[in-house]
């Protein structure tokens, strides 16, 4: 079972945008409008930030967007904030109901 | 508010097992599919298994199929992970997860740590 694929680290300065991409297959993301993407910082559970490619749960603010095109998912984060920095994680509804992660993306706001 | 509890983890030796628990709380517990998701040691979130919400159907990534069992007991709103043939790559901090649709998981524990060694 592969993981998706994302890259080792993004970063970015406060205020500007930064997008993290999340490549899978047909399997996953290609077939289903199931993608999440979580947020953990250090030595913390992960948050939920993203679910069902672009819908954000309450409390999430609405910098954080999804989107998804072919195989590839998205997480872009406006305005780039301190707090923001953080282990950022995708992950996709696999047939046979299994579950993918990506392999984390590290953060850094410069 | 929403509570998961995990408990169980500690230090086992290679080929031992362990059962983890997960106490939830301030939600319809019996309604909900539930998840296993584990982290090892500087690494990154991989599935375990997953749970329909009444125990009938239950998912298991190939490297713990036939090792791990999930289970649950809607009457004391509990999650449950039976852990066989144990060895040092299942090492990692066992998270259990509430379902809120398909792969998002809306609420996790603090976890429990698992380490397997001799």
């Amino acid at each position: 079972q592969s993981a998706l694929t994302q890259p080792a680290s993004v970063s970015g300065s406060p205020g500007q945008s930064i997008t993290i991409s999340c490549t899978g297959t047909s399997n996953d993301i290609g077939d289903y409008d199931y993608v999440s993407w979580y947020q953990q910082p250090p030595g913390k559970a992960p948050k939920l930030m993203i679910y069902e490619v672009s819908n954000r749960p309450s409390g999430v603010p609405d910098r954080f967007s999804g989107s998804k095109s072919g195989n590839t998912a998205s997480l872009t984060i406006s305005g780039l904030q301190p707090e923001d920095e953080a282990d950022y994680y995708c992950s996709s509804y696999r047939s046979n109901n299994n579950v993918v992660f990506g392999g984390g993306t590290k953060l850094t706001v410069l | 508010e929403v509570q998961l509890v995990e408990s169980g983890g500690g230090l086992v030796q290679p080929g031992g097992s362990l059962r983890l628990s997960c106490a939830a709380s301030g939600f319809t517990f019996r309604t909900n599919w539930m998840h296993w998701v584990r982290q090892a040691p500087g690494k990154g979130l991989v599935w375990v298994s997953s749970i329909n919400s009444d125990g009938s159907s239950t998912n298991y990534a190939d490297s713990v199929k036939g090792r791990f069992t999930i289970s649950r007991d809607n009457t004391k709103n509990t999650l449950y992970l039976q852990m066989n043939s144990l060895r040092a790559e299942d090492t990692a901090i066992y998270y259990c997860a509430k379902v809120l649709v398909a792969a998002a998981c809306d609420y996790w524990g603090q976890g429990t740590l698992v380490t397997v060694s001799s």
